[in-house]
């Protein structure tokens, strides 16, 4: 069963707290993404990647920090710097850039 | 950064009517793609279109990309209550760029 995962589903953390969001893909695709998405806001990339062991910033990166050590794997942690963490996360992947992006179903992270 | 708009932000529709949601660059685009999102989903791709004034069909959906490669629309007839959702559009030319999407909500 091919394609995107994201866990959990659901997130609760205390303010102050860094907190590593999962993606993983078994589509073979080389490049991943991170977007947030708040209430009428559409999706605002965060980080993407297009090659294990790179990545470039998105447009709103300060706060969030990834890595991408497997083809398959694209974690995002979110810092105590982030001001505003409380929003949807969606990861993608996609086989190249400009090309149709796969989304995972995301992860709804609510910091108290 | 390149910027993709869309118009409407938000659109109310009738059940069984016709509506059209668009997408507009500043600059010409390798390619245009369709997204949809379900209230509480995630966004799923629908269709993309690569040649100037190309026109694509998925049953009541109709896409078309402009002569010029920097404008797209989605047109929907016979609008159904399965239609709810947010549409994206996504352009660019060495990296994506989505709009904010256009919120359809249908009256029954």
């Amino acid at each position: 069963d091919g394609g995107i995962t994201q866990s959990p589903k659901y997130l609760f953390r205390k303010e102050g707290q860094n907190v590593t969001l999962s993606c993983e893909q078994n589509l073979n695709h080389d490049a991943m993404y991170w977007y947030r998405q708040d209430p009428g806001q559409g999706l605002r990339l965060i980080y993407y990647s297009q090659i294990v062991n790179d990545f470039q910033k998105g447009d709103i990166a300060e706060g969030y920090s990834v890595s991408r050590e497997k083809k398959e794997s694209f974690p995002l942690t979110v810092t105590s710097a982030q001001k505003n963490p409380t929003a949807f996360y969606l990861c993608a992947s996609s086989r190249g850039l400009a090309v149709p992006q796969y989304f995972g179903p995301g992860t709804r992270l609510t910091v108290l | 950064g390149q910027q993709v708009m869309q118009i409407p932000q938000y659109q109310h529709v009738q059940e069984g009517e016709d509506f059209t949601t668009y997408c507009n660059s500043s600059t010409t685009l390798s390619n245009i793609q369709w997204y949809k999102q379900r209230p509480g989903g995630h966004p799923v791709f629908l269709i993309q279109l690569v040649k100037s004034g190309e026109v694509k069909k998925q049953k009541r959906l109709t896409f078309q990309f402009g002569e010029a490669k920097k404008n797209s629309s989605l047109h929907i007839t016979a609008t159904q209550t399965t239609d709810v959702g947010t549409y994206f559009c996504a352009g660019g030319n060495n990296r994506l760029a989505f709009g904010k999407g256009n919120q359809v909500v249908v009256i029954p």
